[in-house]
């Protein structure tokens, strides 16, 4: 079965530059999910798009931007990075449809980013 | 979303049933109690979720209690690739939100 895909897969950076990071859902997904996971840390969730509009907001720096555009793949865009944005960035997906409330999520293997 | 509270960490021998605890005593009435695990470094992986009934699938069973403060999800026949930290959370928002979770260790 298709699962999510995130690229790139790993990533270097250095202070003060710009990263783009990109998921694409599982096909028939409408919701796509944002966590970042700190070193020896649990995942904390960022951001969720439902049918391309934001429908949830967490702990996202206001660095940090994303979208999730009409083929339903969504992008997270960091500016000015910082040493402490050196995580595992994890994208999920659920099929949201018109249901209110939680559904399962699938998550991507992840792109683990190093600012230097 | 309701807080939770698991065990740190948890050894089983391969096997056997692992039985992982979770409370969450200040659960409301629409809140789903949910499973998920992470493999070392690997994206978590839903398990299984329930509202009130006891619920299984083809990887774990989910006990709730009846007042629903608690549950327990029991892996029946632990393998060495089910050593994870599981975590469990119960709300009603979008986003799943991962405690400390347990430590599940699964011993040769």
């Amino acid at each position: 079965a298709a699962g999510v895909i995130q690229s790139p897969r790993h990533l270097i950076k250095e202070k003060r530059e710009t990263a783009t990071l990109k998921c694409y859902p599982i096909p028939r997904h409408d919701t796509v999910y944002w966590y970042q996971q700190g070193p020896g840390q649990d995942p904390q969730f960022l951001i969720s798009f439902y049918e391309k509009m934001q429908s949830d907001k967490g702990s996202i720096p206001d660095r940090f931007s994303a979208q999730q555009f009409s083929d339903y793949h969504s992008e997270l865009n960091m500016s000015s990075l910082e040493l402490g944005d050196s995580a595992l960035y994890f994208c999920a997906s659920s099929r949201t449809g018109l249901g209110q409330g939680r559904h399962e999520q699938y998550f991507g293997p992840g792109t683990r980013l190093t600012v230097t | 979303d309701a807080k939770t509270t698991q065990p740190t960490s948890m050894d089983c021998a391969e096997g056997r049933a692992a039985n992982l605890p979770c409370n969450h005593s200040t659960i409301s009435g629409n809140e789903y109690v949910y499973w998920y695990r992470q493999i070392h470094s690997q994206g978590p992986q839903y398990i299984i979720h329930g509202l009130k009934n006891n619920e299984t699938n083809e990887m774990a069973s989910l006990i709730i209690t009846e007042d629903r403060k608690s549950s327990t999800l029991i892996l029946p026949h632990a393998t060495l690739r089910d050593t994870a930290v599981y975590y469990c959370d119960a709300g009603t928002g979008n986003q799943f939100y991962f405690g400390t979770g347990t430590s599940l260790t699964v011993i040769p």
